[in-house]
């Protein structure tokens, strides 16, 4: 069974750096046909997508944060990280790590989801 | 962005009802949508992808219909597990959008 864990501080300075990994188990994030993403959510808000990253590094992002963020994967230890700098209090949110499924056809999706880590931007 | 207009933002229902959730995309997407639950403090789960095939293990109960600009997922008769709230997702085009969710709650 495939597991997602999310790891990094809970709590970030504003203008820092967040950082969050996503550690991978029972599968491998160089399989083909699977990407991995994070997506976030404000404490009573809906989601936001951030990102998402293929085995050989291709990342996509979302334009209102492109700037900001990075993401990357580590083939080696089966982790894909999620960097986000110049935080404010705006950036405070469960951020939630998740693999998706492509496939033609429009049959994509995000099927296994991390537990999601709260991470609050305060001083 | 495609924006993903959902709606209602919340309803209210009882066990058994029909319930009806739609979502309408700013520009055609084909079947590039999925739906998800969430429940409080927990990660969303896939229900529908392709806008109407069901992810194994997800009830019958629940189904996806539309294709280009307008869809909707139906649960045919609600469950009190399935008082959570509801996002659609576009994964036709970066970036990807969700819809503002629909929490179905008690009546």
């Amino acid at each position: 069974q495939l597991q997602l864990q999310e790891s990094g501080p809970g709590l970030v300075k504003p203008s820092e750096t967040l950082s969050l990994t996503c550690t991978v188990s029972g599968g491998s994030v160089s399989r083909s046909r699977y990407y991995w993403g994070w997506i976030r959510q404000a404490p009573g808000k809906g989601l936001e997508w951030i990102g998402t990253i293929y085995y050989i590094g291709r990342t996509y992002y979302n334009s209102s944060l492109k700037s900001r963020v990075t993401i990357s994967v580590d083939t080696s230890n089966n982790q894909f990280s999620l960097k986000l700098s110049s935080v404010t209090a705006a950036d405070t949110a469960v951020y939630f790590c998740a693999r998706y499924s492509s496939a033609s056809g429009g049959l994509s999706y995000f099927d296994y989801w991390g537990q999601g880590t709260l991470v609050t931007v305060s001083s | 962005a495609i924006q993903m207009t959902q709606s209602p933002s919340s309803l209210s229902a009882s066990v058994g009802d029909r319930v009806t959730i739609t979502c309408r995309a700013s520009q055609g997407i084909r079947n590039d949508l999925g739906w998800y639950q969430q429940k409080p403090g927990k990660a969303p789960e896939v229900l529908i992808y392709g806008a109407s095939s069901l992810q194994s293990g997800v009830p019958s109960r629940f189904s996806g219909s539309g294709s280009g600009t307008d869809f909707t997922l139906t649960i045919s008769s609600l469950q009190p597990e399935d008082f959570a709230t509801y996002y659609c997702l576009q994964d036709y085009d970066y970036p990807w959008t969700f819809g503002q969710g629909t929490k179905v709650e008690i009546k």
